[in-house]
């Protein structure tokens, strides 16, 4: 039972441009949603988070938007740079009784050409 | 990666011999998780632990896994009796309190095991 899907393996885009990873959930007790870059043989990296209350949170040039009723948020790279190449992780908090875990996709690898 | 540190960062077992996986929070971080990738998945959640408390382990197998996060020293993920589908990679996460604000989640390098 995947509660947290990432439908596209991989997205490759032109230095420049915008690159949209997409994320999709199923469980409505999701309150907090996180976007992790896993570069190889690293752990992942926190990037951008966003609270279920809300629909839009930016951080430079990452911005990550949820559509509560479609169940489903994006996360927006403009303009993408070749460093960003990596696999990105959606992930969902749920909090039960005093535990804060989280929920991944599969990821989604980013590739940014040059 | 915010100071997570584990180790080893690989480790190779054979099949019916134990795997002992170490994980040393940031600085002042009392809350530990671990999780597990398997190849091509997502990070699944494992167990949670406070200092010296098992907070919630419905991730873990029933049988074989067990962790521990002791007053002094890092916390421990111990695997026994490995078979071939325990390799994985294996990550260790840290917060300094569990808050609204949900990015202190902080990940290490991850440990990765194979089992022959």
């Amino acid at each position: 039972d995947q509660q947290v899907k990432q439908n596209s393996p991989s997205l490759s885009v032109q230095e420049g441009r915008i690159s949209i990873l997409n994320c999709d959930y199923t469980n409505s007790m999701f309150d907090y949603f996180l976007w992790y870059k896993k570069y190889p043989a690293e752990g992942p990296t926190f990037l951008i988070s966003i609270s279920s209350i809300k629909d839009k949170n930016e951080d430079g040039r990452f911005t990550v938007f949820l559509n509560k009723s479609a169940k489903h948020l994006s996360l927006h790279i403009v303009p993408s740079q070749p460093g960003d190449s990596a696999v990105y992780f959606c992930a969902a908090r749920v909090d039960q009784g005093g535990s804060e875990k989280l929920v991944f996709g599969k990821g989604t690898k980013l590739t940014v050409n040059p | 990666n915010a100071g997570v540190m584990q180790n080893p960062r690989h480790l190779v077992r054979r099949r019916g011999q134990e795997a002992r996986l170490r994980c040393s929070p940031v600085k002042g971080h009392s809350h530990v998780y671990w999780y597990r990738q398997l190849p091509e998945e997502g990070l699944k959640f494992m167990v949670y632990l406070q200092k010296e408390n098992i907070i919630d382990e419905s991730g873990m197998p029933k049988e074989r896994f067990s962790a521990e996060f002791p007053k002094e020293g890092p916390s421990i993920l111990r695997i026994q009796q490995v078979v071939r589908g325990d390799s994985a990679a294996y990550f260790c996460a840290s917060s300094p309190w569990v808050t609204a604000s949900t990015d202190t989640q902080y990940f290490g390098p991850g440990t990765r095991l194979t089992v022959l």
